[in-house]
């Protein structure tokens, strides 16, 4: 099985400062035949389903603010809000789609808050 | 718009059974896979199982197999989780979620999920 392991466990970041939030998964998810990393990034925010915000590490889903970005390889990925906004405070969680046959597993989560 | 509806949540004792249906409609769910994936009470998300576009190929965590049963009917665009000899453990919100491309690129759509609790 592959783990995903998030950090930190919380943030709090003050409005228009940058938030960073670090995923690393136990083993590649970089299919070097596709030169692809299979993961995905969600957000979710109290009593809601989770929106995928990115996917292949760092393609926005349609309609997602630019502020959010994805970046990272192999086994070490970053998800980034560059000027934090009052409506981000959620939960983010990775997700990995490398395992074949589908065996998806997220990370813990990352609660953001506002200082 | 696309739209996925669970249902048939509720309160159930340990070792009984339940089945939890997804009611799709906005786009042509025979040509998606698609997937169960679970949250307990203030925990994170946990994928339950997956199914194929026609059913061929069924993928379960370990912590549900030979327990649960997943399932489609793409006739009536709905999908299906059969719950049996269920566990405290398996109290959570059960969602219903689209593949994006075949396996790959996340879940880009979901329910708003449906409450399971067993208890005694």
């Amino acid at each position: 099985d592959i783990v995903m392991t998030q950090s930190p466990d919380s943030l709090a970041v003050s409005l228009g400062e940058r938030a960073t939030i670090n995923c690393k998964s136990s083993q590649s998810v970089l299919l070097s035949s596709n030169n692809k990393n299979y993961l995905a990034w969600y957000q979710q925010k109290p009593g809601q389903p989770p929106k995928l915000l990115i996917y292949w590490a760092s393609t926005r889903e349609s309609g997602v603010p630019d502020r959010f970005s994805g970046s990272g390889s192999g086994t070490d990925f970053t998800l980034t809000i560059s000027s934090l906004q009052a409506e981000d405070v959620a939960v983010y969680y990775c997700q990995q789609y490398y395992s074949s046959p589908p065996e998806y597993t997220f990370g813990q989560g990352t609660k953001l808050e506002i200082k | 718009e696309v739209q996925l509806v669970e249902s048939g949540g509720g309160l159930v004792k340990p070792g009984g059974s339940l089945r939890l249906s997804c009611a799709a409609s906005g786009f042509t769910f025979y040509t998606y896979n698609m997937n169960w994936v679970r949250q307990a009470p203030g925990k994170g998300l946990e994928w339950v199982a997956s199914i194929s576009s026609s059913s061929s190929y069924i993928y379960y965590a370990d912590s549900v197999k030979g327990r649960f049963t997943m399932s489609r009917d793409n006739d009536k665009n709905l999908l299906y989780l059969q719950m049996n000899s269920l566990r405290a453990e398996d109290t959570a919100v059960y969602y219903c979620a689209r593949c994006t491309s075949s396996w790959y690129g996340g879940f880009d759509q979901w329910g708003q999920g449906t409450l399971v609790t067993v208890s005694s």
